[in-house]
C-alpha cells in the first residue's frame, strides 16, 4: 500500500462547479498536511495547509479526518485557470514531505 | 531571486555518461531534499538533508546516485553510469528550521538519456 493514495482523475468539471478530492494515508503518526498544485511541466507550489480544524482560503476549503486517515480539497465556483494536478502530501516524524501521484483537474467552459 | 534554484533546467545525455545537478535553496533554509517525477506520478522522494547531513536516502536511490551538501549551502546530485529508465524530472526543494513548514521547489532539471 502507497503512503499516500489519490485518485488520479481526471477530473472534468465545468465552469462554476464545485469539486472535492481525498486524499488517504497510511501512517497514523503523519503530522503535518498540505495541499500542492502542479502545472503541467512546472513545479509543484503550496496550495494551502491543512489544520486539525479544517480551514478556508477562498474559494478552497482543506480538511482532515485523523481518525479515518484522510484529508480533502473543496474548490467552489471552479475557475478555467484552477485547471492543474492537486497534490496531497503528508509529513511523518522525520519531516520528509510524501507526496501522492496527484488528482488531475480539467475545468472547462 | 531568493527562491529555490537549479541547474541545468533540461540535460540530454547518452546512455552510460555521468551526469551532475546543481540545486542552490532558499539561503536560510536547513533542510534539503531531492525528488524524481515521471509523467503522472507524484514526486519520489530521493534523499534529504539537514544542514550538510545527509539524514535519509530512498531505496529508490541506487549505488549509481550520490548526493551531497557539502557546507551544508548548496547540493549537488550525481547519477554515474546513467540508464534510460533515469529520465525523468529531478526535483529539489528546501523548507526552514521548523519541521512542519512548507517546502519550497525549484523548477527541476529533466534528464533525458538516449
Amino acid at each position: 500500500r502507497k503512503e499516500v493514495e489519490q485518485d488520479p482523475g481526471p477530473f472534468n468539471v465545468p465552469e462554476g462547479a464545485t469539486v472535492a478530492f481525498n486524499c488517504t494515508y497510511s501512517n497514523s503518526a503523519s503530522q503535518s498536511f498540505f495541499w500542492y498544485r502542479q502545472d503541467c511541466r512546472k513545479e509543484p507550489k503550496l496550495l494551502m495547509s491543512v489544520y486539525s480544524s479544517g480551514n478556508e482560503d477562498g474559494r478552497f476549503t482543506a480538511q482532515l479526518n485523523r481518525a479515518s486517515q484522510y484529508i480533502s480539497l473543496l474548490i467552489r465556483d471552479s475557475k478555467l485557470s484552477d485547471s492543474a494536478t492537486y497534490l496531497c502530501v503528508v509529513k511523518g516524524g522525520s519531516y520528509i514531505p510524501t507526496f501522492g501521484r496527484g488528482t488531475s483537474l480539467i475545468v472547462h467552459p | 531571486d531568493t527562491g529555490v534554484s537549479q541547474n541545468p533546467r533540461h540535460k540530454i545525455t547518452k546512455r552510460g555518461q555521468n551526469v551532475t545537478f546543481r540545486c542552490d535553496p532558499i539561503s536560510e533554509h536547513n533542510r534539503l531534499y531531492w525528488y524524481r517525477q515521471t509523467l503522472g506520478q507524484g514526486p519520489e522522494f530521493l534523499t534529504y538533508f539537514q544542514n550538510e547531513a545527509q539524514l535519509e536516502k530512498s531505496r529508490l536511490l541506487s549505488d549509481r546516485f550520490s548526493a551531497e551538501r557539502p557546507k551544508g549551502s548548496f547540493s549537488t546530485l550525481e547519477i554515474q553510469r546513467t540508464e534510460q529508465g533515469d529520465s525523468a524530472m529531478y526535483l529539489c526543494a528546501s523548507s526552514g528550521v521548523t519541521g512542519d513548514t512548507e517546502a519550497f521547489f525549484g523548477q527541476g532539471t529533466r534528464l533525458t538519456v538516449v
